[in-house]
Parts: structure tokens; C-alpha cells; sequence
């Protein structure tokens, strides 16, 4: 099993280009998230999907699209890219739980995003 | 208001010596759990150990274990017998049985751990 993986590992955009980070896992989780991860910040959701076919806002979702057309793809989209998207992106999945708060969520190996 | 304050961005500690990170959370769920991950300068998340809210014992796997102080909101994890390996960022999280996000991790900011030869 390859967990979760994210496709590319880096990147390196102008300001206003457009791209689609992908992010795919093979362990049949239902849910999936997007998060962002600046310098001393932490992570933060961007958006997330609790099934194919469905998507919903996180706590910074400006500036990005997502779309989750097969159970094991969640795609994040930036659409004319802005330096403040300059960011490590992490792609997570998990699955719900069955009882109580506790189910791992396991996190892609991320990717490094620069905007100039 | 932040759900996760890890208060120390940076700590040191000696080769073989342990370390407790501090960790407090803020939540008004009475089912939530918490969880620690390990991010070395390689960049990705390890999940390290976790926490539920109605655990009784404090959990523990191999060389870290985590001080649930339920009253006081508190989940520091505890390293024992620091290796250098263990120099990295230590992220604490919070998950809420019936939060917002489809129980979205909440993240604190980290602490970057280095450990001294």
C-alpha cells in the first residue's frame, strides 16, 4: 500500500498561473482534507470531503477550489495563484468514526509550493 | 481563540535525557481526542500517540508518553530517553467528536525540539 500520496513534490509558479495538486490514497478512506502549513502557523484546513462527490470549506478555503470526483482523488486547485499561496500543502484521509473521535488520519508526504 | 497553545516554540534537551512538550486545548465536547505528530526537517507528519477524552490511563507507546490532565485541559507528551532522531517539530492536535469539519485536527503551532549530543 502506498498510503496517501500527493503529486508534484515541488512546484514553482508566477503569480496569476494556475495548477492541481493531487493527492490519492489507497486505503478506501471516506474522508479526506486539504491543509496548508506556514512558518509557525501550524496546519490549517483549506477545504475537505466527507465522500466522493462532495466537498466543503475549511477554515482558509479563499483563493482555492477542490473537487473529489473518485472516492481516492481529492484535487486542490488554485486558480490565478498569489504569492501568499506560497505554502507546504498537506493531503490527509481517514476514516469516519465508527465510535468516539479516534480513527488515524494519515498524511501525504506533502508538497512545496512557491509563487513569485 | 486558539483551541491548541503549545506555549514553547523551542526547546532543548541532552542525548538520553527526557523532555515533556507542553500542550493545553480548549474544547466544550466531552468526546474528543488528542493526538501528537512528529514533522523532522524532511517534512512529513508522524503520528506519534493518541489520547481519548473518557481514556482513563495515560497513553503510552514505547519511548513517548502523554500526561492527560483532563481538569486542567492539558496533554503534554512526555519523551524519555531523548535520541537524536527525536530533533524535530512536535505538533499537538485536538480532534471534537462533534466539532465542525467532519472532526477536522485542530493544530497547535509546535515546538521544535533539538537534542544535544
Amino acid at each position: 500500500n502506498a498510503g496517501v500520496t500527493q503529486t508534484p513534490k515541488f512546484r514553482v509558479l508566477k503569480t496569476g498561473q494556475s495548477m492541481t495538486l493531487l493527492c490519492a490514497q489507497d486505503m478506501n478512506h471516506e474522508y479526506m482534507y486539504w491543509y496548508r502549513q506556514d512558518p509557525g502557523m501550524g496546519l490549517r484546513l483549506i477545504h475537505y470531503s466527507v465522500g466522493e462527490g462532495t466537498t466543503a470549506k475549511g477554515e482558509v478555503p479563499d483563493g482555492y477550489n477542490v473537487s473529489r470526483l473518485k472516492k481516492q482523488n481529492f484535487l486542490l486547485g488554485l486558480e490565478s495563484a498569489a504569492p501568499s499561496q506560497t505554502s507546504v500543502y498537506f493531503c490527509a484521509s481517514r476514516q469516519p468514526d465508527a465510535s468516539g473521535p479516534y480513527n488515524e488520519q494519515f498524511f501525504g508526504p506533502g508538497t512545496r509550493l512557491t509563487v513569485l | 481563540a486558539q483551541k491548541i497553545t503549545q506555549t514553547q516554540p523551542g526547546m532543548f534537551v541532552q542525548e538520553k535525557e527526557a523532555v515533556t512538550l507542553d500542550c493545553t486545548y480548549d474544547t466544550s465536547d466531552q468526546s474528543y481526542g488528542l493526538f501528537w505528530y512528529k514533522q523532522p526537517s524532511s517534512g512529513e507528519m508522524i503520528f506519534l500517540i493518541y489520547q481519548g477524552s473518557y481514556d482513563e490511563q495515560n497513553a503510552t507507546e514505547g519511548r513517548y508518553s502523554l500526561n492527560f490532565q483532563k481538569a486542567r485541559k492539558s496533554a503534554n507528551l512526555v519523551i524519555s530517553a531523548s535520541q537524536l532522531g527525536d530533533s524535530a517539530m512536535y505538533f499537538c492536535a485536538m480532534r471534537e467528536r462533534y466539532g465542525g469539519s467532519q472532526g477536522n485536527l485542530i493544530f497547535g503551532k509546535g515546538t521544535k525540539l533539538s537534542v544535544k549530543p
